[in-house]
């Protein structure tokens, strides 16, 4: 059984540049959830999709968005790039919420 | 916001020892989770508790859900260095509504 696929898994962008980053779910997983995880601030939930529409949102500027496709695949986009955006972006999947998600292995963005 | 507290924030103890996180809140969740995370992967389930005053047992870990559903432990008998990582607990107030992960405990277990 495939795990979360996210991509890439590592990427270097300038500041004010965007970036798209990819997941896709267990087969079956309706739910699927990104998180930011810095040092200083842990996990920090973005937003999650259920069944193509957003469920919950996360206290992220409008600069961070994201879709879900009806296949449940899932990108997240992020405009005008900061510094401060470097982090790890974890996607997560369920098949429902709150039933225990499983992760990605994450995209390690570093914004320059 | 739901703040989810997790004690002690460090944890380094020798191998054999036993030891408990804690996870604590003042908010009220419909069930909580455990993950154990390794450097450079995402956060891997270890439980998931639902019922005020449960206890689960996996192997040498042992996880209880307060009976007022606020708080969490997490118990670890005769620790090995594979135990070594960040464990988060995690929870939600309802069904339905975004999980909040906790500050993590980062356990290092020596040899």
């Amino acid at each position: 059984k495939a795990g979360v696929t996210q991509t890439p898994r590592y990427l270097i962008k300038t500041r004010g540049q965007q970036v798209t980053l990819s997941c896709s779910p267990i087969s079956g997983h309706r739910s699927v959830s990104w998180y930011q995880q810095t040092p200083g601030q842990g996990l920090q939930f973005l937003f999650e999709y259920f069944s193509e529409t957003q469920r919950n949102k996360g206290n992220f500027p409008g600069r961070f968005s994201g879709r879900q496709f009806s296949n449940s695949r899932s990108e997240m986009n992020v405009s005008t790039l900061e510094l401060g955006d470097s982090a790890l972006y974890l996607c997560a999947s369920s098949p429902t919420s709150n039933y225990g998600y499983t992760f990605g292995s994450g995209t390690r963005l570093t914004v320059v | 916001t739901q703040l989810l507290e997790q004690s002690p924030q460090f944890l380094s103890i020798q191998e054999g020892e036993n030891l408990t996180v804690y996870c604590n809140s003042s908010s009220v969740f419909s069930s909580l989770q455990w993950y154990r995370q390794e450097p450079g992967e995402g956060p891997v389930l270890l439980v998931t508790v639902v019922t005020g005053g449960e206890v689960k047992k996996l192997k040498r870990l042992t996880f209880q859900f307060g009976d007022a559903r606020k708080d969490s432990s997490l118990h670890i008998t005769a620790a090995q260095p594979g135990d070594t990582g960040l464990y988060l607990c995690a929870g939600a107030p309802q069904d339905g509504e975004k999980l909040t992960f906790g500050t993590g405990t980062r356990l290092t277990i020596i040899p």
